[in-house]
């Protein structure tokens, strides 16, 4: 089974800051990974996504994110934040073991607040 | 793009009564997912359909079931509803070849 770990449960930076949302996971199988956002009283939307290939993957909003297999880590970044990302962060992990199933399992999200 | 449809977005029942939540998939998609967020928790995966047969099965209470439709909607019945049943439901879609899940902007259950 595969779990997934986000260090920080809350992250409050300035406007204009560079921001680091971390992301560990567990599992003993190759996974996918994902970002999700999710904005106050909003549905889950997809940020960006490793399956495969390029380490660095990069989503909407300026966001990137790098994978290392050897720290089973997969951290979020973005180099210069906007009030508007203001939303709780979730790290996702599917497993492929599962067949045709990919279900997700989350880790508990991480609120990022921008100050002004 | 067209996305996932799920009605009704908020409900209302009381303790003990049933809902129908639906979930509409992106078209071509043919994998839904079924997750659940109580509040200020992370959304926990409760059952998916893969081609209208269930395809794998999480933490469902025995008190709800689902089923996946010959149009590839689902829908998730939940009976003798609980305080605890609170949540926001999510579904989400896929299509095999690229296994990224799209949700659904989510049903909203408030038990009284």
């Amino acid at each position: 089974a595969q779990s997934v770990t986000q260090l920080d449960s809350q992250v409050p930076v300035f406007e204009e800051a560079p921001v680091e949302l971390r992301c560990n996971y567990s599992s003993s199988v190759s996974v996918y990974l994902f970002w999700y956002v999710q904005y106050p009283n909003q549905g889950l939307q997809l940020l960006l996504k490793y399956l495969s290939g390029s380490t660095l993957v990069k989503g909407i909003n300026g966001f990137e994110a790098e994978f290392n297999k050897s720290q089973t880590s997969f951290h979020l970044r973005k180099p210069s934040v906007h009030i508007s990302d203001t939303a709780e962060y979730f790290c996702a992990v599917s497993d492929l073991s599962g067949g045709s199933n990919y279900k997700l399992t989350f880790g508990k999200g991480t609120l990022l607040t921008v100050n002004p | 793009a067209a996305g996932v449809i799920q009605s009704p977005r908020h409900l209302i029942k009381e303790k003990r009564e049933t809902a129908t939540l639906k979930c509409y998939p992106i078209p071509r998609h043919d994998t839904v997912y079924w997750y659940q967020q109580g509040p200020g928790q992370d959304p926990q995966f409760l059952i998916s359909f893969y081609e209208k047969m269930q395809s794998d099965k999480g933490s469902i209470p025995d008190r709800f079931s689902a089923q996946q439709f010959s149009d590839y909607h689902s829908e998730l019945n939940m009976s003798s509803l609980e305080l605890g049943d609170s949540a926001l439901y999510f579904c989400a879609s896929t299509e095999q070849i690229t296994d990224t899940q799209y949700f659904g902007p989510g049903t909203r259950l408030t038990v009284l």
